[in-house]
């Protein structure tokens, strides 16, 4: 039973145009989101976050859009660098549980073409 | 300030034998977190402390699985016996119990058991 999902394993996106990656969760009871990027043999890289009491978060070239009604939340990145290359993973928790466990997707890698 | 540091980075082990990873969070994170990542899938999350304290354990902690935060500092994961099924990424994360949700990730230990 997957509670967070991300259900396109890869993207290819042009550099200088947006990437949009997408995230869907079934428990009702998350109220924090979290976007990690992972290159090969490294640990994930924290990139932005959002509360549930907010439905957008900008960072920079990044931006966090949080539907609660459809449980769907998704990543923007503008404009798509060669350097974003990498495994984007997509994180909730459940404040209220105290032990603040991330529950991941099974992410998403991204490709940018120069 | 460094970040979370994971020694070793990669461990061959035969099936059978012990084997046992450290991590250390950033110094004033009070919260250490252990998960396991495989191929293809997220990081799962396996058991996290506070201070010196294993508050929670998932039932992926089966009973070969150990471990420790002597000091409430530095953490240790032990695997005894281990099995092929025991190959992963393990990952450490670590964050102050108060203020942001954000985990912090170290690079991981590789673990390949032949």
């Amino acid at each position: 039973d997957q509670q967070v999902k991300q259900n396109s394993p890869s993207l290819s996106v042009q550099e200088g145009r947006i990437s949009i990656l997408n995230c869907d969760y079934t428990n009702s009871m998350f109220d924090y989101f979290l976007w990690y990027k992972k290159y090969p043999a490294e640990g994930p890289t924290f990139l932005i976050s959002i509360s549930s009491i907010k439905d957008k978060n900008e960072d920079g070239r990044f931006t966090v859009f949080l539907n609660k009604s459809a449980k769907h939340l998704s990543l923007h990145i503008v404009p798509s660098q060669p350097g974003d290359s990498a495994v984007y993973f997509c994180a909730a928790l459940y404040s209220g549980a105290g032990s603040y466990q991330l529950t991941f997707g099974k992410g998403t890698k991204l490709s940018v073409i120069p | 300030d460094t970040g979370v540091s994971q020694d070793p980075r990669h461990k061959i082990t035969k099936r059978g034998q012990n084997v046992t990873f450290r991590c250390d969070p950033i110094s004033e994170h009070n919260r250490l977190y252990w998960y396991r990542q495989t191929l293809g899938q997220g990081p799962e999350f396996l058991t996290y402390f506070q201070n010196e304290a294993q508050l929670e354990k998932s039932r992926l902690l089966s009973d070969r699985f150990s471990a420790e935060r002597p000091k409430g500092s530095f953490s240790t994961l032990e695997i005894q016996r281990t099995e092929q099924g025991d190959s992963a990424m393990y990952l450490c994360a670590s964050k102050y119990s108060r203020g942001q949700e954000t985990q912090y990730f170290g690079p991981g230990t590789r673990l390949l058991v032949l």
